[in-house]
C-alpha cells in the first residue's frame, strides 16, 4: 500500500526567500503529482511527474522527481505571498484503478 | 466546458439525516472518485468507479454509497449522517484512455458539509 510523506507540514517564509518541500513515498508510484490548494478552493494541478530525473518548472516553482530515493521536492525561488497555499503531493498506484494516494499537505505562508 | 460541477456546495444536516452529493463531468472522462478532506489529514479517497457501471471501495468507504448513474455523473450518498461525517468532499474524474501518460485527476469544487 503506497503512503506519501510531506515535510513540513508547515512553513512560514519571509518573502524572497527559498525552500524545499519534501515529499517522500513508500513504494513504487507510477506517477508524482504537486497540486495547490487555496483556503475554501479545489485543488489546483501545478505538476506531473512521469519518470526518475524529471524536472518541472513554473515560475517560482520546480518540482522534481528521484524514484530511486522515493522523494519528490517542490522548490520555491524568491517566495512571494501570492504563493501563501496549501501544496498537496500525491502518489499514483499502479493497475487498472489510478488511485491517488495524498500527503497531508503543507501549509505555506509567505510574509512580507 | 465546465469540467467537474458539484452540488450542492454547503450543507448542514442533523444527526441522522440523509442526502446525496452530486457530481456530474463533462470530460467524457471514464474514471470518477470521491474523497474527503480533513484538517491535517490531506484528501482521502471513500470509493471511486473505473468505468460506468462499476464502484470500489477505497481507504474510508463506511458509512457512505454511491452509485455512478451513467458516464457523466457520480453521486455519493449518505444513509444516516453522523459528525463524524462532517468535511469537505470532493468529486474527481480522470481519463481512462491507456495513451493518456499523465493520467491525471481534476477536481469539482467541494461541498462543505456539517453534520450536527
Amino acid at each position: 500500500e503506497l503512503k506519501v510523506e510531506q515535510n513540513p507540514l508547515f512553513l512560514s517564509m519571509q518573502e524572497g526567500k527559498n525552500y524545499t518541500i519534501y515529499c517522500n513515498y513508500s513504494t513504487t508510484s507510477d506517477r508524482l503529482y504537486w497540486y495547490r490548494q487555496d483556503p475554501g478552493k479545489s485543488l489546483e494541478s501545478l505538476f506531473v511527474l512521469l519518470s526518475n530525473g524529471a524536472v518541472k518548472q513554473e515560475g517560482r516553482l520546480m518540482a522534481s522527481l528521484d524514484t530511486k530515493a522515493r522523494l519528490s521536492t517542490l522548490h520555491i525561488t524568491a517566495a512571494v505571498h501570492d504563493l501563501s497555499a496549501t501544496y498537496f503531493c500525491a502518489g499514483l498506484s499502479g493497475g487498472s484503478n489510478y488511485k491517488l494516494t495524498f500527503g497531508k499537505g503543507t501549509l505555506l505562508t509567505v510574509n512580507p | 466546458n465546465a469540467g467537474v460541477t458539484q452540488t450542492p456546495k454547503f450543507q448542514v444536516l442533523k444527526t441522522g439525516q440523509s442526502m446525496t452529493l452530486q457530481c456530474a463531468q463533462d470530460m467524457n472522462h471514464n474514471s470518477m472518485y470521491w474523497y474527503r478532506q480533513d484538517p491535517g489529514m490531506g484528501l482521502r479517497l471513500i470509493y471511486y468507479s473505473a468505468s460506468e457501471g462499476t464502484t470500489d471501495k477505497g481507504e474510508v468507504p463506511n458509512g457512505y454509497n454511491v452509485s455512478r448513474l451513467n458516464k457523466r455523473e457520480f453521486s455519493l450518498r449518505l444513509e444516516s449522517a453522523a459528525p463524524s461525517q462532517t468535511s469537505v468532499y470532493f468529486c474527481a474524474s480522470r481519463d481512462g484512455l491507456a495513451a493518456s501518460s499523465y493520467n491525471e485527476q481534476f477536481f469539482g469544487p467541494g461541498t462543505r458539509l456539517t453534520v450536527l
